[in-house]
């Protein structure tokens, strides 16, 4: 079974810091894209960010304006999202979920999500 | 940056009936490739449709999406008790990748 289990959420101050990680089991991890995506209470879904299977391809959202990195570890089977210099604005469950591999696709295996909530 | 709007942002209607979702695209998306989830409260997203017009797998065939540059339709040929939900449509043929704000299927 294909699954994508997210950790790291949790409640932090305005101007703080977390690191958000998701582990992949169940497909060749190494062969496809990575994507986070964010959903605030009650809104829209929001594309955070992705990476390429081998890291050498990064790209964000407008609003992250160099705030968020997202990385990771092949070798681990883990995609990872730093968040830094957090506002209220970015209160929201955040999923990471599976793109494409050769070519490009739809976001096709999605975590649970893990809930990030700022504030003072 | 594209921007996607869907439309209706609520549709009302019945079981058995025929649901047309919109999803129009501020400029061309390259190769067509929007998405379409369904996401149920309390649950993460579900991709039923990629490339504008390919069900995934398991998607049953009352499922279907249409439509080219920027002008996306999703169908659902006769709805079932549970295909009311919150259908989102995404944008992944340029970054930054975009999702429109949702349409509310509810029951009637």
């Amino acid at each position: 079974e294909m699954q994508l289990v997210e950790s790291g959420g949790g409640l932090v101050q305005p101007g703080g810091s977390l690191r958000l990680s998701c582990g992949a089991s169940g497909f060749t991890f190494t062969s496809y894209w990575m994507h986070w995506v964010r959903q605030a209470p009650g809104k829209g879904l929001e594309w955070v960010s992705h990476v390429s299977f081998d890291e050498t391809v990064t790209r964000y959202a407008d609003f992250v304006k160099g705030r968020f990195t997202i990385s990771r570890d092949n070798a681990k089977n883990t995609v990872y999202l730093q968040l830094t210099s957090l506002r209220v604005e970015d209160t929201a469950v955040y999923f990471c979920a599976r793109g494409g591999s050769t070519s490009p696709y739809g976001l096709g295996v999605w975590g649970q999500g893990t809930t990030v909530i700022v504030s003072s | 940056e594209i921007v996607l709007t869907q439309s209706p942002g609520t549709l009302s209607l019945s079981p058995g009936e025929r649901a047309t979702l919109s999803c129009r695209a501020s400029q061309s998306v390259p190769g067509n490739y929007i998405g379409w989830y369904q996401q149920k409260p309390g649950q993460s997203p579900r991709l039923l449709i990629s490339g504008a017009s390919i069900r995934a797998t398991g998607i049953p065939d009352r499922f279907s999406g249409s439509g080219s540059g920027t002008d996306f339709t999703l169908t659902i040929s006769r709805l079932e008790p549970e295909d009311f939900a919150l259908y989102h449509c995404q944008q992944y043929g340029s970054s930054p990748y975009t999702f429109g704000q949702g349409t509310h299927l509810e029951i009637k």
